[in-house]
Protein backbone atom coordinates (compact mmCIF):
# COMPACT_ATOMS: atom_id res chain seq x y z
CA UNK A 1 0.00 0.00 0.00
CA UNK A 2 1.17 3.46 -1.00
CA UNK A 3 -0.20 5.49 1.69
CA UNK A 4 -2.62 7.73 1.19
CA UNK A 5 -3.22 9.37 -1.93
CA UNK A 6 -4.66 12.49 -3.14
CA UNK A 7 -5.44 13.98 -6.93
CA UNK A 8 -4.75 16.85 -8.21
CA UNK A 9 -1.89 17.81 -6.64
CA UNK A 10 -2.16 21.34 -7.35
CA UNK A 11 -5.47 23.02 -9.20
CA UNK A 12 -5.69 26.24 -10.01
CA UNK A 13 -9.45 27.47 -10.90
CA UNK A 14 -11.36 30.53 -11.91
CA UNK A 15 -13.69 32.47 -9.25
CA UNK A 16 -16.62 30.53 -9.60
CA UNK A 17 -16.18 27.33 -11.05
CA UNK A 18 -16.24 24.49 -9.32
CA UNK A 19 -13.59 21.90 -8.30
CA UNK A 20 -13.49 18.70 -6.90
CA UNK A 21 -10.75 16.72 -5.61
CA UNK A 22 -10.36 13.12 -4.62
CA UNK A 23 -8.60 11.30 -1.82
CA UNK A 24 -7.56 7.35 -1.66
CA UNK A 25 -6.95 6.24 1.89
CA UNK A 26 -5.15 3.36 3.18
CA UNK A 27 -7.02 0.39 1.81
CA UNK A 28 -7.94 -1.16 5.47
CA UNK A 29 -8.72 2.43 7.00
CA UNK A 30 -12.21 2.57 8.03
CA UNK A 31 -12.29 6.37 8.87
CA UNK A 32 -11.37 8.91 6.53
CA UNK A 33 -10.99 13.14 7.24
CA UNK A 34 -10.52 16.48 5.04
CA UNK A 35 -8.90 19.23 6.40
CA UNK A 36 -7.79 22.31 4.56
CA UNK A 37 -4.91 23.97 5.51
CA UNK A 38 -4.18 27.84 4.95
CA UNK A 39 -0.78 29.91 5.05
CA UNK A 40 0.18 30.17 8.38
CA UNK A 41 -1.97 28.19 10.17
CA UNK A 42 -2.45 24.70 10.99
CA UNK A 43 -4.55 21.92 10.03
CA UNK A 44 -8.52 22.71 10.16
CA UNK A 45 -11.40 19.96 10.82
CA UNK A 46 -14.09 19.95 7.75
CA UNK A 47 -15.73 16.87 7.51
CA UNK A 48 -15.03 13.09 8.68
CA UNK A 49 -16.33 9.55 7.23
CA UNK A 50 -16.60 6.26 8.87
CA UNK A 51 -17.09 3.70 5.98
CA UNK A 52 -19.56 5.69 3.95
CA UNK A 53 -21.35 7.72 6.47
CA UNK A 54 -20.53 10.98 6.89
CA UNK A 55 -20.75 11.33 10.59
CA UNK A 56 -19.58 14.96 10.98
CA UNK A 57 -20.39 17.80 8.52
CA UNK A 58 -21.18 20.40 10.17
CA UNK A 59 -17.68 22.32 10.44
CA UNK A 60 -17.67 22.45 6.51
CA UNK A 61 -17.05 25.45 6.11
CA UNK A 62 -20.45 26.94 3.91
CA UNK A 63 -23.40 24.95 2.03
CA UNK A 64 -20.44 25.31 -1.32
CA UNK A 65 -18.40 22.76 0.12
CA UNK A 66 -19.60 19.00 0.28
CA UNK A 67 -18.59 15.59 0.32
CA UNK A 68 -18.85 12.32 -0.86
CA UNK A 69 -17.34 8.58 0.17
CA UNK A 70 -20.19 6.64 -1.96
CA UNK A 71 -18.64 3.10 -1.49
CA UNK A 72 -16.88 3.33 1.85
CA UNK A 73 -13.32 3.40 -0.10
CA UNK A 74 -12.06 6.96 -1.84
CA UNK A 75 -13.68 10.18 -1.28
CA UNK A 76 -14.53 12.97 -2.99
CA UNK A 77 -14.58 16.79 -2.06
CA UNK A 78 -16.35 19.63 -3.81
CA UNK A 79 -16.39 23.65 -3.48
CA UNK A 80 -18.80 25.03 -5.82
CA UNK A 81 -18.66 28.22 -6.97
CA UNK A 82 -15.32 28.77 -5.60
CA UNK A 83 -14.09 32.14 -4.32
CA UNK A 84 -10.80 33.70 -3.38
CA UNK A 85 -10.73 32.68 0.23
CA UNK A 86 -10.75 29.18 -0.74
CA UNK A 87 -7.51 29.34 -1.90
CA UNK A 88 -6.06 26.70 0.68
CA UNK A 89 -4.45 23.07 1.04
CA UNK A 90 -6.55 20.21 1.37
CA UNK A 91 -5.24 17.79 3.51
CA UNK A 92 -7.06 14.15 3.37
CA UNK A 93 -6.39 11.79 6.14
CA UNK A 94 -7.40 8.30 6.64
CA UNK A 95 -7.35 5.46 9.93
CA UNK A 96 -8.13 2.89 11.66
CA UNK A 97 -7.45 3.90 15.04
CA UNK A 98 -5.97 6.93 16.35
CA UNK A 99 -3.30 7.77 14.54
CA UNK A 100 -3.59 9.68 11.44
CA UNK A 101 -1.77 8.83 7.78
CA UNK A 102 -2.50 12.37 6.12
CA UNK A 103 -2.22 12.79 2.22
CA UNK A 104 0.11 15.04 0.27
CA UNK A 105 -2.53 17.12 -0.26
CA UNK A 106 -4.44 19.38 -3.07
CA UNK A 107 -3.04 22.88 -3.04
CA UNK A 108 -6.09 25.16 -4.50
CA UNK A 109 -5.04 28.35 -6.10
CA UNK A 110 -8.43 30.83 -7.06
CA UNK A 111 -8.00 33.41 -8.84
CA UNK B 1 -11.49 30.69 19.99
CA UNK B 2 -8.02 29.28 19.18
CA UNK B 3 -7.96 25.79 21.10
CA UNK B 4 -4.35 24.98 20.70
CA UNK B 5 -1.70 27.62 20.52
CA UNK B 6 2.08 27.40 19.84
CA UNK B 7 3.13 30.71 20.07
CA UNK B 8 6.72 30.34 18.73
CA UNK B 9 6.37 30.52 14.90
CA UNK B 10 9.69 29.90 14.35
CA UNK B 11 12.55 28.18 16.41
CA UNK B 12 16.73 28.50 15.54
CA UNK B 13 18.82 25.98 16.82
CA UNK B 14 22.70 24.08 16.59
CA UNK B 15 22.93 20.72 15.65
CA UNK B 16 23.45 18.92 18.94
CA UNK B 17 21.60 20.94 20.82
CA UNK B 18 17.89 20.46 22.27
CA UNK B 19 14.84 21.18 20.44
CA UNK B 20 12.28 21.86 22.94
CA UNK B 21 8.51 23.34 21.24
CA UNK B 22 5.90 24.06 23.07
CA UNK B 23 2.50 24.28 22.85
CA UNK B 24 -0.82 25.12 25.23
CA UNK B 25 -4.11 24.51 25.18
CA UNK B 26 -7.64 25.32 26.58
CA UNK B 27 -9.93 22.47 26.09
CA UNK B 28 -9.56 20.00 29.34
CA UNK B 29 -11.61 17.63 27.10
CA UNK B 30 -8.95 17.28 25.20
CA UNK B 31 -7.16 13.82 26.53
CA UNK B 32 -5.08 13.01 23.96
CA UNK B 33 -2.16 15.05 21.82
CA UNK B 34 -0.03 14.48 19.03
CA UNK B 35 2.92 16.07 17.49
CA UNK B 36 3.05 16.38 13.69
CA UNK B 37 6.17 17.29 11.49
CA UNK B 38 5.46 18.64 7.93
CA UNK B 39 7.98 19.70 5.44
CA UNK B 40 6.87 21.42 1.94
CA UNK B 41 4.88 20.23 -0.42
CA UNK B 42 3.94 16.77 1.72
CA UNK B 43 1.48 16.06 4.25
CA UNK B 44 1.93 16.08 8.06
CA UNK B 45 3.34 13.18 9.40
CA UNK B 46 3.25 11.68 13.02
CA UNK B 47 5.99 12.05 15.39
CA UNK B 48 4.90 10.76 18.62
CA UNK B 49 1.94 10.91 21.06
CA UNK B 50 0.92 11.16 24.74
CA UNK B 51 -3.00 10.43 26.32
CA UNK B 52 -3.69 12.53 29.28
CA UNK B 53 -3.05 9.71 31.58
CA UNK B 54 1.08 10.20 31.16
CA UNK B 55 2.95 13.08 31.85
CA UNK B 56 5.78 11.52 29.30
CA UNK B 57 6.76 9.69 26.45
CA UNK B 58 9.64 9.25 24.85
CA UNK B 59 10.49 7.36 21.56
CA UNK B 60 14.02 7.73 20.46
CA UNK B 61 15.01 11.65 20.32
CA UNK B 62 11.71 12.52 21.10
CA UNK B 63 10.33 13.02 24.18
CA UNK B 64 6.53 14.81 24.66
CA UNK B 65 5.89 15.99 28.26
CA UNK B 66 2.91 17.08 29.12
CA UNK B 67 1.61 19.05 32.19
CA UNK B 68 -2.49 19.07 32.48
CA UNK B 69 -2.88 21.09 35.35
CA UNK B 70 -0.68 23.65 33.59
CA UNK B 71 -3.10 22.55 30.09
CA UNK B 72 1.00 22.86 28.58
CA UNK B 73 2.45 20.33 26.31
CA UNK B 74 6.18 20.54 25.23
CA UNK B 75 8.31 18.61 22.31
CA UNK B 76 12.02 18.19 23.05
CA UNK B 77 14.54 16.62 20.43
CA UNK B 78 17.92 15.85 21.28
CA UNK B 79 20.05 15.78 19.82
CA UNK B 80 18.98 17.82 17.33
CA UNK B 81 19.81 17.43 13.41
CA UNK B 82 20.06 19.02 10.24
CA UNK B 83 16.95 16.38 9.03
CA UNK B 84 14.33 17.49 11.90
CA UNK B 85 14.44 21.43 10.12
CA UNK B 86 10.33 21.05 9.42
CA UNK B 87 6.93 22.94 10.91
CA UNK B 88 6.22 20.88 13.80
CA UNK B 89 2.36 20.97 14.93
CA UNK B 90 1.06 20.02 17.96
CA UNK B 91 -2.54 18.82 18.17
CA UNK B 92 -5.07 17.41 20.53
CA UNK B 93 -8.36 15.07 20.61
CA UNK B 94 -11.04 14.47 22.87
CA UNK B 95 -11.79 10.44 22.35
CA UNK B 96 -15.21 9.56 21.92
CA UNK B 97 -16.39 12.66 20.61
CA UNK B 98 -18.62 12.46 18.01
CA UNK B 99 -16.23 13.67 15.25
CA UNK B 100 -14.44 10.51 15.45
CA UNK B 101 -11.09 11.64 16.97
CA UNK B 102 -11.08 14.82 15.38
CA UNK B 103 -7.63 16.67 15.65
CA UNK B 104 -7.63 20.21 16.70
CA UNK B 105 -4.36 21.76 15.16
CA UNK B 106 -2.09 24.50 16.67
CA UNK B 107 -0.76 27.15 13.84
CA UNK B 108 3.02 25.39 13.71
CA UNK B 109 6.28 26.17 14.82
CA UNK B 110 9.49 26.62 11.98
CA UNK B 111 12.32 24.43 13.53
CA UNK B 112 15.68 25.63 11.72
CA UNK B 113 18.55 23.14 12.79
CA UNK B 114 21.74 24.92 11.79
CA UNK B 115 24.99 22.73 10.69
Amino acid sequence: DTGVSQDPRHKITKRGQNVTFRCDPISEHNRLYWYRQTLGQGPEFLTYFQNEAQLEKSRLLSDRFSAERPKGSFSTLEIQRTEQGDSAMYLCASTAGNGYTFGSGTRLTVV
Amino acid sequence: DQQVKQNSPSLSVQEGRISILNCDYTNSMFDYFLWYKKYPAEGPTFLISISSIKDKNEDGRFTVFLNKSAKHLSLHIVPSQPGDSAVYFCAASALGNNAGNMLTFGGGTRLMVKP
